[in-house]
Formats: structure tokens, C-alpha cells, sequence
């Protein structure tokens, strides 16, 4: 199985600020990788696909970057809606592995 | 607008099987775009992918857990399900179905889970 890492698990953080995020695999994935926003008590939502791809309807503060091994995740500029844990996920060779998460919360 | 809803018992006890359904509405679960998934999250913990169908019965699922799952799909219920047999409390999570879009890269498909279900709580006890 592929295994995916994220880092770091935990970040605290203001409006307005910019978080990256980053998603490891390890071995290549080309970019079969997607980002999910998880918010408690709700299920996942997808925000990016093929590493750099953004879904219909999730603001451009949103992007994704990374090839081969490496991704990140950045919020170019944190609003208060995007409080929530992160998940990546590879999408290479199943079982569709799923890093651990990226809480991000209010500094 | 496709919408996904689980359905299953939400307390089981330890040995028994676990049988959840997904019902698919606003959409067909036969169209070819989509696979149809599993996935689950422990209390607290992230999130573990199961396995998915497609309407034509053809399956993949976790290899660790892939001797006690079975995923089935009743194209004429519109519906598809998860069975997970010898249950313990470590199968304790809430379970979601997902629909899986699937495009073309060039050489091969980028998958991605873009509508999910609610989330049902499945309680693993005695």
C-alpha cells in the first residue's frame, strides 16, 4: 500500500494569514492526489483533484501544487469558513490511502 | 442534484455483521462516469477508505479489511451496500458512501470523491 503523510498535523492560524500544507506519498503518484476539507461533524468535501485541479464552486484562495511524491495545499489568504481539518488523499493504486489530517483553528 | 444516504442498524454486537445500504437519488447509479464508494472514521481518528463498485458489479476494496467486506450494487433499487462480517469495536466509526468521479488523465483516470452521504454512526458493542 501507498502511504500518505501530511504536515503538520496541526497549525494555528489568523484571518487573513497563509497556511500551506503538505502531503507526502510514499513512492511517485504522478498527481493522482486529492485534497478533502472535513468540518466536525460533517462529511468531507472535495476540493482539489490531480493534485492541482479545483473543483466547481471552491474559492481560487484555494490551490494545490506538487508532483511525484511532494504536494501542498495553500490558503492564500485563511477565512473564517475555512477552519477545518485537511485530508489528503492518493488516488494512484488502490486502496485509496488517506494522509492522517491537518487540523487548521483559530490562533 | 445526486444525493447519497446510508442507511443500517447503528449498534451491533462483536461477530456480527455489519450491513449498511446507500441509497442514490437525483441521479443513476448505472451511469458509467461514477464508481461508488465506501469509506469510514473512527471516533476522533481520520478517515479510512474501504472500497468501491461499479454498476457493473466490479469491486475494490482495502486489503485490510478485503476478507470481511463485501460491496454490492442493486442498479434496479438504485442502490448499492457494504457488508463487513466478524465485527469487533475497532470497526466502531461512522461509515459513508460516496459517488467517485472518474476522468481521463491521458494513460489513465484521476478519481475523486465528490458527493458523499451524511455519515452514519455504526456502534460495535455488546
Amino acid at each position: 500500500d501507498i502511504q500518505v503523510t501530511q504536515s503538520p498535523l496541526s497549525l494555528s492560524a489568523s484571518v487573513g494569514d497563509r497556511v500551506t500544507i503538505t502531503c507526502r506519498a510514499s513512492q511517485s503518484i504522478i498527481n493522482y492526489l486529492n485534497w478533502y476539507q472535513q468540518k466536525p461533524g460533517k462529511a468531507p468535501k472535495l476540493l482539489i483533484d490531480a493534485a492541482s485541479s479545483l473543483q466547481s464552486g471552491v474559492p481560487p484562495r484555494f490551490s494545490g501544487s506538487g508532483s511525484g511524491a511532494h504536494f501542498t495545499l495553500t490558503i492564500s489568504s485563511l477565512q473564517p469558513e475555512d477552519f477545518a481539518t485537511y485530508y489528503c488523499q492518493q488516488s494512484y493504486n488502490p486502496p485509496f490511502t488517506f494522509g492522517p489530517g491537518t487540523t487548521v483553528d483559530i490562533k | 442534484q445526486v444525493q447519497l444516504q446510508e442507511s443500517g442498524p447503528g449498534l451491533i454486537k462483536p461477530s456480527q455483521t455489519l450491513s449498511l445500504t446507500c441509497i442514490v437519488s437525483g441521479g443513476s447509479i448505472s451511469s458509467g462516469d461514477y464508481y461508488w464508494s465506501w469509506i469510514r472514521q473512527p471516533p476522533g481518528k481520520g478517515l479510512e477508505w474501504i472500497g468501491y463498485i461499479y454498476y457493473s458489479g466490479s469491486t475494490s476494496s482495502n486489503p485490510s479489511l478485503q476478507s470481511r467486506v463485501n460491496i454490492s450494487v442493486d442498479t434496479s433499487k438504485n442502490q448499492f451496500s457494504l457488508k463487513l462480517t466478524s465485527v469487533t469495536a475497532a470497526d466502531t466509526a461512522v461509515y459513508y458512501c460516496a459517488r467517485v468521479v472518474h476522468r481521463w488523465s491521458g494513460y489513465d483516470y484521476y478519481y475523486g470523491m465528490d458527493v458523499w452521504g451524511q455519515g452514519t454512526t455504526v456502534t460495535v458493542s455488546s
